[in-house]
């Protein structure tokens, strides 16, 4: 089966400036998540979508960070205005139901 | 929330020895344990996995161990071979358990030197 998509693989930006990330799971997975990795750390969850509904959001910096999931399908997680210290992976899983989660390639963010 | 709790950060092992990776957890009510392999620039990948209803799981060279009245759960590798460098996460799930949400520990870096 296809595996999570996401793109792009790399953004370098400016701080203060917007950037966007897309995951698209995998078929059929109802649950799909948004993790930030900071380099030499494990992912920190940001958002869980249960179809399109939000689950938890409650480590997203609501000020800077935005997701929304149309239709119970792709995703797509915002910053607006980025920081220095949002520089991570971003990283997108998904799962059938709760059970094992499996992660997309990520996107690895650079704020200059 | 659930903590988690990695050690050690960092292991070198010879090719052929074993490596054993140890994490602690805070949520007593946590109920499943799953550890995720990162090669450098690449995805986490599901390796094994535990319930708690289980004390140990076996996998080919890999196995986990689970001690739920410590609150402990550890990751053996045997025979380890070059392949097996990588970054070794663990992860445990707090309740309410319906949705899947993970807290991770903070990685261990395993090095396998020929």
């Amino acid at each position: 089966e296809a595996g999570v998509a996401q793109s792009p693989r790399y953004k370098i930006i400016e701080k203060r400036q917007s950037v966007a990330f897309w995951c698209n799971p995998i078929s059929g997975h109802a649950t799909l998540y948004w993790y930030q990795q900071i380099l030499g750390q494990g992912p920190k969850l940001l958002i869980q979508f249960q179809n399109n509904g939000v689950v938890d959001d409650s480590q997203l910096p609501k000020d800077r960070f935005s997701a929304e999931r149309l239709k119970g399908v792709d995703s797509t997680l915002k910053i607006q205005p980025a920081k220095l210290e949002d520089s991570a992976v971003y990283l997108c899983a998904s799962s059938p139901r709760g059970n094992e989660q499996f992660f997309g390639p990520g996107t690895r963010l650079t704020v200059l | 929330g659930e903590n988690v709790e990695q050690h050690p950060s960092t292991l070198s092992v010879q090719e052929g020895d074993s490596a054993v990776i140890k994490c602690t957890y805070s949520d007593s009510a946590s109920n499943y344990f799953p550890w995720y392999k990162q090669e450098l620039g690449k995805r986490p990948q599901l390796i094994i996995d535990i319930r708690s209803n289980v004390g140990e799981k076996k996998d080919q060279r890999i196995a986990v161990t689970l001690n739920k009245t410590a609150k402990h759960f550890s990751l053996h590798i045997t025979e380890t071979q070059p392949e097996d460098s990588a970054v070794y996460f663990c992860a445990a799930r707090p309740p309410p358990d319906s949705w899947g949400k993970l807290q991770f520990g903070a990685g261990t870096q395993v090095v396998v030197t020929p």
